[in-house]
Parts: structure tokens; sequence; C-alpha cells
């Protein structure tokens, strides 16, 4: 059974000091992981999809990189506005289902 | 523009009510999904309609009834609901069901 794990389960950071999001997998056959961000009561916001291990793709503030096992998120010189919840969700291949963790809570103080 | 709509934004009904919650898309996506979601948990799929056919069905009680009237509409008719069936509803479309999903900015439904 697909498997994923996020890692904090919150995280509070001061405006402009970097940290990481981590998103650890196990998937038969990925398709793709896909990183989203959740305001409160909002509906999540698609932010990337990564395909293959090695793979980085970057938004602003962030950064996105993939390995066999995990994906990390980078957020460089964060600002309040970046304070949501950071969702991963990898995708096996032949498979409609996209297995959310259960995120990560940022929190960027001024 | 990668933008899914719902209505009604909130929704307030009694257990004996029927009502229905709307999804729009406009992008030509060929996949339509609908997922549950309580606070602080991850969205929970509940329906996948892949070219205007149902295509999973999570083991969703029947006072839930999905219809695709066609490429672009997806409705969740709702029937004798629980107050436990209170959450954010959410709706998603993607090119087809191999690639990223948009999710639409949801329903906020309350039984009472």
């Amino acid at each position: 059974e697909d498997q994923v794990t996020q890692s904090p389960e919150a995280l509070r950071l001061q405006e402009g000091e970097s940290s990481s999001l981590n998103c650890s997998y196990t998937v038969s056959g990925l398709r793709g992981l896909f990183w989203y961000r959740q305001d409160p009561g909002k509906g999540p916001e698609f932010l990337f999809t990564l395909y293959s291990a090695g793979e980085e793709k970057e938004k602003e503030r962030l950064k996105a990189t993939l390995t066999k096992k995990e994906s990390f998120l980078h957020i460089t010189a964060p600002k309040p506005e970046d304070s949501a919840t950071y969702l991963c969700a990898p995708k096996a291949l032949g498979n409609y289902k996209l297995t959310f963790g259960k995120g990560t809570l940022l929190t960027v103080n001024p | 523009d990668t933008e899914v709509t719902q209505t009604p934004k909130h929704l307030v009904m009694g257990m004996t009510n029927k009502k229905s919650l709307k999804c729009e898309q406009h992008m030509g996506h060929r996949a339509m999904y609908w997922y549950k979601q309580k606070a602080k948990k991850p969205p929970e799929l509940m329906f996948v309609y892949s070219y205007e056919k149902l295509s999973i069905n999570e083991s969703v009680p029947s006072r839930f009834s999905p219809e695709c009237p066609n490429s672009s509409l997806l409705n969740l008719h709702l029937h004798a609901l629980q107050p436990e069936d209170s959450a954010l509803y959410l709706c998603a479309s993607s090119q087809t069901n191999a690639y990223e999903q948009y999710f639409g900015p949801g329903t906020r439904l309350t039984v009472t």
C-alpha cells in the first residue's frame, strides 16, 4: 500500500529564515509527485509536479526536489504570505488516486 | 486559465433535505474528482470520473450521488446526510488521470 509521511507537522519561521519541508513516500511505480499549498478553508493550489529522481522545480521562493524515496520543498527567505499548509501527494502509475500526506503547517512570522 | 468553480460556497442543510453541489471547469480536462476534507486532515477521494464515466467510487455511502452531465460539469447530489458529513467538499479536474489535479475553492457543508 502507498504511504506518505510529511515532516515536520508544523514549522514556525521568522521572515527571511530559510528551511525545508520533507515528504517521504513509498509508492510502487511512481508516476509523479505533486506539491500543493492550501490556505485555511480554501482548495489546494497546485505548485509543482516532479516526475523522476534528480528533478528540481522552482517558483519564486520555493524549490522542490525529488529522490527515489523523498521529496523536499525548500523555502528561501520566506515571507508571511507563504504561511499555509503544504501537502505532498505521490501518484502511482495506472492509479487514479493521489495519496496525500497529512501536510506541514508553515507559519512565517514578520 | 486553471480555474475550477464550485457552487455554492456555503451550504447548511437538515438531515431530511436534498441538495446538490456543482462544479465546472473549462480547461478541456477529461478527469474530474470529488473529495471530502475534514478540519486539519488531507483531502479524501470520494469519486473519480474519466471521460464522463464513473471510474472510482471509494466506498462512499449512497446518500452521496455523483453525476457528470458533460465533460465540463460535475454534480454531487446529497440526500439524508448525517451531521458527521459536515466538511469541505472539493472538486478537482485534470487533463487525464495521469496529470496534476486543479482544485476548486470548495463548498463548506454543514448538516444540522
